[in-house]
């Protein structure tokens, strides 16, 4: 079955960096576009970015266009998520998404929560 | 950019009833346009996508319409495990976006 398991959530700093990582099985990863989706406290969800199947096409949303970059490893079946240049506002669970180029995102990890704090 | 809206942002409603969200973009979506239910303390799940698929082993009182810019997720027979929040998702052009949710009580 589709799992995916994201990692590296923490308490950081304002200003610091962090990576998130997720670790997926049960299906063919490198044929599958994959996203991240993050939510923070009490709030609606956030597209953040999208990256093809083979890591050749990246896309961000406006908000973290310049600070996040997200990458994968088709070999490890993982994708990152670099956050850079963190403030309080990207507190939030941070979930890694398969999605399906052209498609719906079907399957979701359980998230990550990342606390941006002094 | 495509802006997503949706109606209304909250709701309560009664066992049995029927009710309506509605999900507008600011630009046509063809049917690339998902709906999603998030319980709390859980991951979102896809009920429909391509507007009016129902996801396998999605309740058949679920179900989604529309076309073009304004788009429907109807439940019909609402049960007490409905309670949870409603996003639609665009997924027609890059940055893809959410709708901002609704909330809907028993």
């Amino acid at each position: 079955q589709v799992q995916l398991a994201e990692s590296g959530g923490g308490v950081v700093q304002p200003g610091k960096s962090r990576t998130l990582s997720c670790a997926a099985s049960g299906f063919n990863f490198k044929s599958f576009g994959m996203t991240w989706v993050r939510q923070a406290p009490g709030k609606g969800l956030e597209w953040l970015a999208y990256i093809w199947y083979d890591g050749s096409n990246k896309f961000y949303s406006n908000s973290v266009k310049g600070r996040f970059t997200v990458s994968r490893d088709n070999s490890e079946q993982t994708m990152s998520l670099h956050l850079d240049s963190l403030t309080g506002d990207d507190t939030a669970i941070y979930f890694c998404v398969r999605a399906p180029y052209g498609k719906a995102f079907d399957y979701w990890g359980q998230g990550t929560l990342v606390v941006v704090s002094s | 950019d495509i802006q997503m809206t949706q109606s209304p942002s909250s709701l309560s409603a009664s066992v049995g009833d029927r009710i309506t969200i509605t999900c507008r973009a600011s630009h046509v979506l063809r049917n690339n346009l998902a709906w999603y239910q998030q319980k709390p303390g859980k991951a979102p799940k896809c009920l429909i996508s391509a507007a009016s698929r129902l996801q396998d082993g999605v309740p058949s009182r679920f179900s989604g319409g529309g076309s073009g810019t304004e788009f429907t997720l109807t439940i019909s027979n609402l049960q007490s495990e409905d309670v949870a929040d409603y996003y639609c998702l665009q997924h027609h052009s890059f940055p893809y976006a959410f709708g901002p949710g609704t909330k809907v009580d028993i």
